[in-house]
């Protein structure tokens, strides 16, 4: 998953908790997206950011707050962690020709 | 309602055999399919992309079919080898408008024995 950082790769809350992942690239494209993933279920996406300094929702945005930083950076947060919002999330980026996604390694999070 | 659905049940074939993995969809017309390769606790790494108007795409041992008439994607992994055990995820273009729209199946495992 070259030019994708997600940090941390494990993580667990108590319910509550505030906490935010962090995204970056290096690969100097302008899309970035967060996806989580459950058992059972496809991707799902959270939020995303079509260019620096823009965000939109997507299919399941509640809980979530996100921040592009710049051209490099995407974090998400969570203001108050739910065990609803255990799950595996992803961070990826669109490529230049808008064919394809890279996926981070993933953050394994889980709420207690 | 709309759906992309995927074999739940793991794959199971012998080395050298083809292995088909079937991606099916109801009420989407997607613009393009894509397929994806995830292995555990790692993220998903793009495999190939077939738009509305090809009928297959090829690209080494992979082949992949698409029949908007059908709804459906199949996947084929010729010669298939130990190391091309995983998980394989389609996901399709809802909206013609861009990634913010990309739906995912939930994966067929694969497993190839040696």
């Amino acid at each position: 998953n070259a030019g994708v950082t997600q940090t941390p790769k494990f993580q667990v809350l108590k319910t509550g908790q505030s906490m935010t992942l962090q995204c970056a690239q290096d690969m100097n494209h302008n899309s970035m997206y967060w996806y989580r993933q459950d058992p059972g279920m496809g991707l799902r996406l959270i939020y995303y950011s079509a260019s620096e300094g823009t965000t939109d929702k997507g299919e399941v945005p509640n809980g979530y707050n996100v921040s592009r930083l710049n051209k490099r950076e995407f974090s998400l947060r969570l203001e108050s962690a739910a065990p609803s919002q255990t799950s595996v999330y992803f961070c990826a980026i669109a490529d230049a020709t808008n064919e394809k996604l890279f996926f981070g390694s993933g953050t394994q999070l889980s709420v207690l | 309602s709309q759906k992309i659905e995927q074999n739940s049940e793991a794959l199971n074939i012998q080395e050298g055999k083809t292995a088909t993995l079937t991606c099916n969809y109801t009420n989407y017309s997607p613009a393009y399919l894509q397929w994806y390769r995830q292995d555990p606790g790692r993220g998903p790494v793009f495999l190939l992309l077939i738009r509305e108007n090809e009928k297959e795409k090829r690209k080494e041992r992979l082949k992949v079919t698409f029949d908007t008439t059908l709804k459906q994607s199949l996947f084929h992994i010729t010669a298939s080898q130990p190391a091309d055990s995983a998980t394989y995820l389609c996901a399709l273009d809802a909206s013609g408008t861009g990634f913010q729209k990309l739906v995912f199946g939930t994966g067929t495992r694969l497993l190839v024995s040696p």
